[in-house]
């Protein structure tokens, strides 16, 4: 049971270049929400999914867009990457709504 | 505005010494307040979910306890092993699904 998969670990992009963080789960979750992690900050949402063909935006949005195709996979996409957007991202799923939500490992990402 | 706020940001222990960390949120409509634990360099770890005032849970050296504006992480003779970042985290009406997380506190236990 591999839990929640997120790849690439580690990437460094250039300012204005786009690329897809992906999330996948194998424990059939529902919910699966994308997150942003930057010292001092805490943990801060992007977006979320409470199903397949389902999301909505969290607190920072701006920038990134999702899509939730299949109950497995929810991937993040950057559009056109800023320096801003430097920092940790975890992709997490719960199976029902105030459940535990289960995080991947995260994906450190620097734009330069 | 659903807030989230974690004391202290960072604690110092030896071995064996108890202690307490403090959760303190402002939601709408609490539906469940989650503990983490998170190490560097990996995501957080799912600990507990409390879901109403009163309510305790307990794993190991460490117990959670919720009031109506509060929530205690309380750590019983902590090892090293317990050194980690405990982050706090609601669910709230208003946000849906998703969870608001509070900055942390991070535990030093030495030996």
């Amino acid at each position: 049971n591999a839990g929640v998969t997120q790849t690439p670990k580690f990437q460094v992009l250039k300012t204005g270049q786009s690329m897809t963080l992906q999330c996948a789960q194998d424990m059939n979750h529902e919910y699966m929400s994308w997150y942003r992690q930057d010292p001092g900050m805490g943990l801060r949402l992007i977006h979320y999914s409470v199903g397949a063909g389902i999301t909505d935006q969290g607190e920072v949005p701006n920038g990134y867009n999702v899509s939730r195709s299949t109950t497995e996979d929810f991937p993040l996409r950057l559009l056109s990457a800023a320096p801003s957007q430097t920092s940790v991202y975890f992709c997490a799923s719960s199976r029902e709504v105030n459940y535990g939500y289960t995080f991947g490992s995260g994906t450190r990402l620097t734009v330069v | 505005e659903d807030q989230v706020t974690q004391s202290p940001e960072a604690l110092r222990l030896q071995e064996g010494e108890s202690s307490s960390l403090n959760c303190s949120y402002t939601v709408s409509g609490l539906r469940g307040l989650f503990w983490y634990r998170q190490d560097p360099g990996k995501g957080p770890e799912f600990l507990f979910t409390l879901y109403s005032a009163g309510e305790e849970k307990e794993k190991e050296r460490l117990k959670a306890t919720l009031t109506k504006k509060e929530s205690f992480l309380h750590i019983t003779a902590p090892k090293p092993e317990d050194s980690a970042t405990y982050l706090c985290a609601v669910q709230a009406g208003q946000a849906g699904t998703a969870l608001i997380f509070g900055k942390g506190t991070t535990l030093s236990v030495s030996s």
